[in-house]
This record gives structure tokens, C-alpha cells and sequence, in this order.
């Protein structure tokens, strides 16, 4: 089975403050994906990552950031965070297949409040 | 503007019958459609997939359809049972980038 793991489950930090979420998977899956899930608003792209140092923005990626420094792990950085930026981070991973016939493995979610 | 509808934020539905939850999309370039289940504090698990060469997949209690002149999807599920309570989100895919554009989602909520 495929294991994606976020280190925090629960993260309260700062306004203003630089925060790391750190996602790893362990089926050497080319490709991650950051979300942030909001109620009323589903599952949100921030950023993509095709391979190691490959980054594509998502469809809100302002106020974010990314590093992909190894295959394994993707970690998402809010550089100076904000009371919006309060939500459920999900990481998410899927192998390169050539029909694209395969579903995005998630981790369990960090969930962050900034105070 | 949304490319994935689900127009119903909740559904309530008692155990052992069928619950019918929908999706619309607007582009008619997506090729791979998905349903993800999501509990509270969980990330969301893979439910099943469609292609948009065919028009239904089963698996189990799980049915989804596929109308592509509608563009809508659904998810049937029979018998519905207490733990499938749950939020369900469908998620569309166009292109080979691997991006998957996902609903708002529907909380099904199944009645003992």
C-alpha cells in the first residue's frame, strides 16, 4: 500500500511566522501535490511537482511556496503566515502512467491554525 | 468560475437503501473522473474511477455513471450502511499533467 505521510497532524503557529508542512512518500511516485480543504470550498490545488526541483503553481498558490529538493519528499512553506491561511493541508502523490489511469494517494492532512 | 459542481452540500439516507450523489462539469475535455470519500481528520481515500470511453463502473456496493453529453457524474451506492457516512468529493482530470480539479464535496450521512 502506498504510505504518504505529513509530519504534523495538528500545527499552531503565529501571523507572521515561516512555516514548513513536510510530506514524504514511500513508492517513489514522481508526482506530489499540495492541497488545502476548506468547508464549503473542497480540495484546493496550491502546487505541483512533476520531479525533483520541478514546481508548477496550482490555483492558489499566492502565499505559498514549495521545495522538491528529493523524490520522496514535498514540502510546502507559507512564507509569512496569515490568519486565511488557517485550513486542512493535504498531501498527495501519484505515480507517472502512462494512460494517467491512476488515482492520487493522500496523507491523513495537517491541520494548521495560525493565531 | 466552478468546473466541478456537486449542487448538493448534504444528503441524509436510511441504511440499506441506495444513495445517489452528482456531479456536473462543464469542459467537455476531461477524461478521468474519480470519487474520493473523505472522514473528518482523514485525507481522502480513492473510492473508484471512470474513463470517459465508457459510460458505467462497479465495484461492490459502488456504481459510478458517466454521461458525457450531460456532463455529469454520479455515484450510486447499494445498500448504503452507517459507515459510509462520510464527505464525497468527485474529482475530474483533462490533459496529461495529472491535475485533478475537485468539488466542493456532499456529506452523506446514512440513518441506522
Amino acid at each position: 500500500d502506498v504510505k504518504v505521510t505529513q509530519s504534523s497532524r495538528y500545527l499552531v503557529k503565529r501571523t507572521g511566522e515561516k512555516v514548513f508542512l513536510e510530506c514524504v512518500q514511500d513508492m517513489d511516485h514522481e508526482n506530489m501535490f499540495w492541497y488545502r480543504q476548506d468547508p464549503g470550498l473542497g480540495l484546493r490545488l496550491i502546487y505541483f511537482s512533476y520531479d525533483v526541483k520541478m514546481k508548477e503553481k496550482g490555483d492558489i498558490p499566492e502565499g505559498y511556496s514549495v521545495s522538491r529538493e528529493k523524490k520522496e519528499r514535498f514540502s510546502l512553506i507559507l512564507e509569512s503566515a496569515s490568519t486565511n491561511q488557517t485550513s486542512m493541508y493535504l498531501c498527495a502523490s501519484i505515480p507517472w502512467d502512462s494512460m494517467g489511469r491512476q488515482p492520487q494517494h493522500f496523507g491523513d492532512g495537517t491541520r494548521l491554525s495560525i493565531l | 468560475d466552478q468546473q466541478v459542481k456537486q449542487n448538493s452540500p448534504s444528503l441524509s439516507v436510511q441504511e440499506g437503501r441506495i444513495s445517489i450523489l452528482n456531479c456536473d462539469y462543464t469542459n467537455s475535455m476531461f477524461d478521468y473522473f474519480l470519487w474520493y470519500k473523505k472522514y473528518p481528520a482523514e485525507g481522502p481515500t480513492f473510492l473508484i474511477s471512470i474513463s470517459s470511453i465508457k459510460d458505467k463502473n462497479e465495484d461492490g456496493r459502488f456504481t459510478v455513471f458517466l454521461n458525457k453529453s450531460a456532463k455529469h457524474l454520479s455515484l450510486h451506492i447499494v445498500p448504503s450502511q452507517p459507515g459510509d457516512s462520510a464527505v464525497y468529493f468527485c474529482a475530474v482530470r483533462g490533459g496529461s499533467n495529472y491535475k485533478l480539479t475537485f468539488g466542493k464535496g456532499t456529506l452523506l450521512t446514512v440513518n441506522p
